[in-house]
């Protein structure tokens, strides 16, 4: 069964550093999502991508976060630089179109971050 | 403001025990979906409802949406130790659909 893989699955860092999260989505997938969740907390959407282009990325802090998906597959979110708020499991999640409501997202087993 | 509200946040019963969990807004959604996520791993969909009044049932579990689909319900029947996790609700808002989730109501089931 197709599954969305991420890397690594556990981060350790110190304030100040740069992190980087890997996400590969389900083949034929065109759009990527990445979510941060806070302990005790849902899933908060950070960046949408439809192929290769952002849909929604209103709340990504765009002064420490990045991500790209350059060539419309896999996907990388960078933070620079880490903060000890940033501390979450980071969550890639694939679907097969934009989603119109009823649209199956496909999650990845996460990245648990945690900045010392 | 949290636009999915879910009730209650912990729930612990025992294996055999039927319980339901509440997931509320005073948002008209359009769909609202469900989803179990087991510690250190990503949410996996159970559900998704989209006609109000609708009623799911996925073995011991049933998913119902409401009239006026604003809330969702969540029952299950003898739970079991498999049953633990978080419970989570979403819906898609604004243009992109991007899903909202509620803060998610954590189950344990003890043998």
């Amino acid at each position: 069964e197709a599954e969305v893989a991420q890397s690594p699955r556990y981060k350790i860092t110190e304030k100040s550093q740069a992190v980087a999260f890997w996400c590969d989505p389900i083949s034929g997938h065109a759009t990527l999502y990445w979510y941060r969740q806070i302990l005790g907390q849902g899933p908060e959407l950070l960046v949408q991508f439809q192929d290769e282009s952002v849909v929604d990325d209103s709340q990504l802090p765009k002064d420490r976060f990045s991500a790209e998906r350059l060539k419309g597959v896999d996907s990388t979110l960078k933070i620079q630089p880490a903060e000890l708020g940033d501390s979450a499991m980071y969550l890639c999640a694939s679907s097969l179109w934009l989603a119109g409501g009823t649209d199956t997202q496909y999650f990845g087993p996460g990245t648990r971050l945690t900045v010392l | 403001t949290q636009l999915l509200e879910q009730s209650p946040q912990f729930l612990s019963i025992q294996e055999g025990e039927n319980l339901t969990v509440y997931c509320n807004s005073s948002s008209v959604f359009s769909s609202l979906q469900w989803y179990r996520q087991e510690p250190g791993e990503g949410p996996v969909l159970l559900v998704t409802v989209v006609t109000g009044g609708e009623v799911k049932k996925l073995k011991r579990l049933t998913f119902q949406f409401g009239d006026a689909r604003k809330d969702s319900s969540l029952h299950i029947t003898a739970a079991q130790p498999g049953d633990t996790g978080l419970y989570l609700c979403a819906g898609p808002r604004g243009s992109n659909y991007k899903l909202t989730f509620g803060k998610g109501t954590l189950l344990t089931v003890n043998p």
